[in-house]
């Protein structure tokens, strides 16, 4: 089976813009979460999609928002760029039957925010 | 906040000697996963404890967990360079979103 896929791998903004990351999940993983990860901060989680349905949502401002599409792929998006927001970020795909799941994680989009 | 938090931050060894990092935790939690990350990339699973589990094993990991004190610690034997990475616990409670702890910076000397 595939792995989960992440594009692009890395993108450079500007302040104020707007970005869009993709990520597909293995096949037959129905749910999708996403994580930022900064030397800072750590690891935090942003938000788990399921069934093309947010059903849970980390502690960040509303210019990061996501959704899933019906065939379980994944975008997040985020608006209006800080610096900040800078970071790696990571999604993982689970089949989601229960809460003792392992999460697959892709390799991740590096976003550096100029 | 609910991340947890790993000692040591960093771990140099030998080759061939064993290496322990810990894990602490403030919540109660439904499994415990390990994970390993190699350079700013993507997180490889390593293994997962439930909170009825005490000890787990797989191949040269070792993996205790004691939720009285809600502590974890990883124990990777006969350590070998390809090791080197950061290590990171990871707390599950229900939600099936994951917290992370700060991580272990793991260098292995060969």
């Amino acid at each position: 089976k595939a792995g989960v896929t992440q594009t692009p791998r890395y993108l450079i903004k500007t302040r104020g813009q707007q970005v869009t990351l993709s990520c597909s999940p293995i096949s037959g993983h129905r749910s999708v979460s996403w994580y930022q990860q900064t030397p800072g901060q750590g690891l935090q989680f942003l938000f788990e999609y399921f069934s093309e349905t947010q059903r849970n949502k980390g502690n960040f401002p509303g210019r990061f928002s996501g959704r899933q599409f019906s065939n379980s792929r994944s975008e997040m998006n985020v608006s209006t760029l800080e610096l900040g927001d800078s970071a790696l970020y990571l999604c993982a795909s689970s089949l989601r039957t229960s809460s003792r799941e392992t999460q697959y994680f892709g390799p991740g989009t590096r976003l550096l925010v100029l | 906040s609910q991340q947890g938090e790993e000692d040591p931050q960093a771990l140099s060894i030998q080759e061939g000697e064993n290496a322990t990092m810990n894990c602490s935790y403030k919540t109660s939690i439904n499994n415990l996963q390990w994970y390993r990350q190699n350079s700013g990339r993507g997180l490889v699973h390593l293994i997962l404890i439930r909170s009825n589990e005490r000890e787990k094993h797989s191949g040269r990991l070792r993996v205790t967990l004691d939720t009285s004190k809600k502590s974890s610690s990883l124990l990777i034997t006969a350590s070998r360079a390809a090791d080197t990475a950061s290590y990171f616990c990871a707390t599950e409670t229900g939600a099936n979103n994951l917290f992370f702890g700060t991580g272990t910076r793991l260098t292995v000397i060969p």
